[in-house]
């Protein structure tokens, strides 16, 4: 089955520093890549998501990079802010299947 | 829009007691549900998948005759813990994605959190 790993596990910027948490999938067919914010206690909300289709994704200060080849994918948080401070998780799945999570990334965000 | 909520968000319950959470999408028709487990600190685990009107399809590891899946209708799914136990204590989400939508995407509600004594 498919196994995604997340790295860093943690992570600390300076505000208004970028950071960027990567992922590597295992199964060539997966074709949706979805990124998650968790804040404590609450739930996972969706941030971005890129199908294997395209390359890059943008939204405003977060962005998406998928390399298939290479079977990774990245998230890119730039300005980062004390309110990004959170878990991340990174996700795959293929045709609309079950989600595959990575272990999670706790960024913080110092000011 | 794509708004899932949960019902109860906290239950305290003795060990040895069933316990029902619901989970329900508010404003879209849910064709699949899906339930997790998220340990202090870990991951979101699946534990089954749910389609409305057939049975749900469990993870391994996951026994079906402990946690009971009910999809029944669009909007609904409900898991029942049974003779829950300490161990079962975790925060439980669930998620829902709609045909009408893009699949792939699953909306997730505010999780339950479960305490067994």
């Amino acid at each position: 089955g498919e196994n995604v790993e997340q790295h860093p596990s943690t992570l600390s910027v300076q505000e208004g520093d970028s950071a960027v948490i990567k992922c590597t999938y295992s199964d060539s067919a997966s074709n949706y890549f979805p990124w998650y914010k968790q804040e404590l206690g609450k739930r996972p909300q969706l941030i971005i998501d890129i199908r294997s289709n395209v390359g890059e994704k943008k939204d405003q200060r977060i962005a998406v990079t998928l390399n298939k080849t290479a079977k990774h994918f990245s998230l890119h948080i730039t300005e980062t802010q004390p309110e990004d401070s959170a878990v991340y998780f990174c996700a795959a799945s293929k045709y609309g299947n079950k989600l595959v999570f990575g272990a999670g990334t706790i960024l913080r965000v110092k000011s | 829009g794509a708004v899932v909520s949960q019902h109860p968000s906290r239950v305290i319950c003795k060990s040895g007691t069933s316990v029902k959470i619901e989970c329900r999408s508010l404003d879209f028709q849910a064709t699949t549900m899906f339930w997790y487990r998220q340990f202090p600190k870990q991951s979101l685990m699946l534990m089954a998948t749910s389609n409305e009107g057939s049975k749900a399809t469990y993870e391994q590891g996951v026994e079906k005759d402990k946690f009971l899946i009910n999809h029944a209708s669009l909007t609904l799914s409900t898991l029942t813990v049974t003779s829950a136990h300490p161990e079962d204590s975790s925060f439980y989400i669930c998620s829902a994605s709609s045909r009408a939508t893009a699949k792939e995407t699953q909306y997730f509600g505010p999780g339950t959190r479960l305490l067994v004594l």
